[in-house]
């Protein structure tokens, strides 16, 4: 299995514009997790889901943040209008049903000027 | 509430050099303990789980961890350190079905040679 997959690895963009990040999860895993880590906050929990439905979403900063998950194989999360201080790493990571450790994709650093 | 410690922020020793990295939690039943270790640009991976039964678990890359439940402490060990460990450690604790795992803030090994 090629593990969790996240998409861009890098990203740099300007104050105000979208941007959105994507996550493909291991198969036959049915939870996904998005967290952000700063050296500030560490690692944060944003938001997760449980078959494709969110479950809770507590931990999004504000409602410039979204994150869908239209099926089993494909999550997005977005923030429109970023800022810069939403400069961090951003990780998704899935959980199979029945299992309790949590799979981690490699992150995508996001940098907004 | 659920809460990890990791007491200390960084950690410098000597290729070669034994190893223990602290952790101490919060948690109203038995929990799920994790250990994950995060290289540079990479995500986190799993190194050890402990959830019942020997409270010795063996790791991978020849980490190990005791879970001491009189100490609420799940202390991670090396024996002999190799320079390819260095990285940040993040100790968590979980409950079953792994959807609330709450992470410590990490703690950053440095190996000198």
């Amino acid at each position: 299995d090629a593990g969790v997959i996240q998409s861009p690895r890098h990203e740099v963009t300007e104050m105000g514009q979208e941007v959105t990040l994507r996550c493909k999860p291991i198969s036959g895993h049915n939870s996904l997790f998005w967290y952000r880590q700063t050296m500030m906050r560490g690692l944060e929990l944003l938001i997760y889901f449980n078959n494709n439905v969110p479950i809770d979403d507590s931990g999004m900063p504000e409602d410039r943040f979204s994150a869908k998950m239209p099926n089993a194989s494909f999550s997005t999360l977005k923030i429109q209008p970023s800022e810069p201080r939403d400069s961090a790493v951003y990780f998704c990571a899935t959980l199979a049903g029945g299992g309790n450790e949590q799979f981690f994709g490699p992150g995508t650093r996001l940098t907004v000027l | 509430a659920q809460s990890v410690t990791q007491p200390d922020i960084h950690i410098t020793v000597s290729e070669g050099a034994s190893l223990e990295l602290r952790c101490n939690y919060s948690y109203g039943a038995t929990p799920y303990l994790f250990w994950y270790v995060q290289s540079p640009g990479q995500g986190l991976q799993l190194l050890l789980k402990y959830f019942s039964g020997d409270t010795l678990v063996q790791g991978i890359k020849g980490f190990e961890a005791e879970f001491k439940r009189s100490q609420s402490s799940f202390n991670l060990r090396k024996p002999s350190v190799h320079w390819s460990d260095a990285a940040e450690y993040f100790c968590a604790v979980g409950s079953t079905g792994g959807f609330k795992t709450i992470f410590g803030a990490g703690t950053r090994l440095f190996v000198k040679a």
